[in-house]
């Protein structure tokens, strides 16, 4: 079936930092590639997305590329401010089933000036 | 803001009781989605409504149930509720029935079942 492991937190780095948090996914067909962003008290934004093997999402300094080949999604900014402190889900839509989502754990990252 | 609303922001309730939680999606958006969040399950698919019908089902107990309404607001009824219940729960709406389509969630309803 379709999964996300994602890598555990929490995540604490300085401000201007650099940022990987990593994510493995497992699906049945092609699916499409997303971040989700939660900020306390809210409900999740989408940070960026990719919908096929190649494609680079990107939004606010935050970068992921889909990677078939190691059906990885990886996290990235290169520096990292404290109003990036949240948790972040990484999550796949499959094709080849229900166009639901499916979630990693979340990762929790702080970020201290 | 989403553009998806999402009521009432808390509930709290005794074990055995039942509840409704009520969800307008983002104008124009004809898909509904579900999603229950807690600590020891994380983030959970529970069920998704497109146009009205009931389009697919995740992990969703018997004890609840969903609807979508003509003016394509929804509402998840839950029953003979468990503390195990106590969750946040999340709806989301996208614009199709479409693993492309990004999905924009509500503020979620804080539910808690003492």
């Amino acid at each position: 079936g379709d999964s996300v492991t994602q890598m555990e937190g929490p995540v604490t780095l300085s401000e201007e930092a650099f940022l990987t948090i990593n994510c493995t996914y497992t699906a049945t067909g092609y699916p499409s590639l997303f971040w989700y962003v939660q900020y306390p008290g809210e409900g999740l934004q989408l940070l960026l997305k990719a919908t096929k093997a190649d494609d680079k999402g990107s939004n606010k300094g935050f970068e992921a590329t889909y990677r078939k080949e190691t059906t990885s999604f990886h996290l990235e900014k290169g520096s990292v401010q404290v109003s990036d402190s949240a948790v972040y889900f990484c999550a796949l839509s499959d094709q080849a089933g229900a166009n639901n989502l499916f979630f990693g754990t979340g990762t929790r990252l702080t970020v201290i000036p | 803001d989403s553009g998806v609303t999402q009521t009432p922001k808390h509930l709290i309730t005794a074990t055995g009781q039942r509840v409704t939680l009520r969800c307008s999606p983002r104008s124009g958006d004809l898909s509904v989605y579900w999603y229950q969040q807690s600590l020891d399950q994380g983030l959970q698919f529970l069920i998704q409504y497109y146009n009205g019908e009931e389009r697919a089902k995740g992990n969703i107990l018997e004890r609840f149930s969903a609807q979508q309404f003509p003016d394509l607001h929804s509402e998840l009824n839950l029953s003979s509720l468990e503390l195990g219940d106590s969750a946040l729960y999340f709806c989301a709406s996208s614009v199709q029935d479409s693993h492309y389509n990004e999905q924009f969630f509500g503020p979620g309803t804080r539910l808690t079942v003492l």
